[in-house]
């Protein structure tokens, strides 16, 4: 059964960059039958998924529309592991981060980033 | 973008009596290939990540205990938690896999009257 674990600060500036990373037990990140998530919640926004990534013949990226181009999901296949990183990041970014696995999601333990100066 | 919404938004319920929460889509979620539905349903305690419950509509996670059941079909789906148990008392979210972006449900909290 697949293990997700999250690393990564909980606290950045206004303006920064959020950078979050999922570390992977019990799959791999290049496997052609999974694919791996970034999902959001907040007191305003609900649950919000962000964007996902997955191998099939190669990689593909789906994010959602409403993030522009601040997004961007990488996998390491070195450290079967995939993060995230959200670019000039406002306090409306404020939330808890999850990574998941699948479509019907096995969720990470969630990270609280406070976007604050 | 499949909107997804819940209702109740919370409900209270007897020890050992049914609780019923319903998700309807904005589309359908049907898989056509498979013949199955791409819902899930998770239950979320506070501090907690959401856990997966019911996938495709209808079929039990591993380890998820028979008390919880889904149904539906089309646009309309069912939580059913048959007999409330103290540690069901949590947030209950559906979700759509049919399409990105993925999509969630408002949330029904369940509380015991």
């Amino acid at each position: 059964q697949v293990q997700l674990r999250q690393s990564g600060p909980g606290l950045v500036k206004p303006s920064q960059t959020l950078s979050l990373t999922c570390a992977i037990s019990g799959d791999s990140v290049s496997s052609d039958t999974a694919a791996w998530n970034w999902i959001r919640q907040s007191p305003s926004r609900g649950l919000e998924w962000l964007g996902r990534t997955y191998y099939r013949s190669g990689w593909s990226y789906d994010y959602a529309g409403s993030l522009g181009s601040r997004i961007k999901i990488s996998a390491d296949t070195s450290k079967n592991q995939f993060s995230l990183q959200l670019n000039s990041v406002t306090p409306d970014d404020t939330a808890v981060y999850y990574c998941a696995s699948g479509w019907a999601l096995t969720w990470g333990q969630g990270t609280l980033v406070t976007v604050s100066s | 973008e499949i909107v997804m919404t819940q209702s109740p938004d919370s409900l209270a319920v007897s020890l050992g009596e049914r609780a019923t929460i319903n998700c309807k889509s904005s589309h359908g979620i049907l898989f056509t290939s498979e013949n199955r539905e791409s819902l899930a349903w998770y239950q979320q305690k506070p501090g907690q990540p959401p856990k997966l419950l019911i996938t495709r509509a209808s079929s039990r996670y591993s380890g998820v205990p028979d008390r919880f059941s889904g149904s539906g079909s089309g646009r309309d789906f069912t939580l059913t938690i048959s007999s409330l148990q103290a540690e069901d008392v949590a947030v209950y979210y559906c979700q759509q896999y049919y399409a990105v972006p993925l999509t969630f449900g408002g949330g029904t909290k369940v509380e015991i009257k």
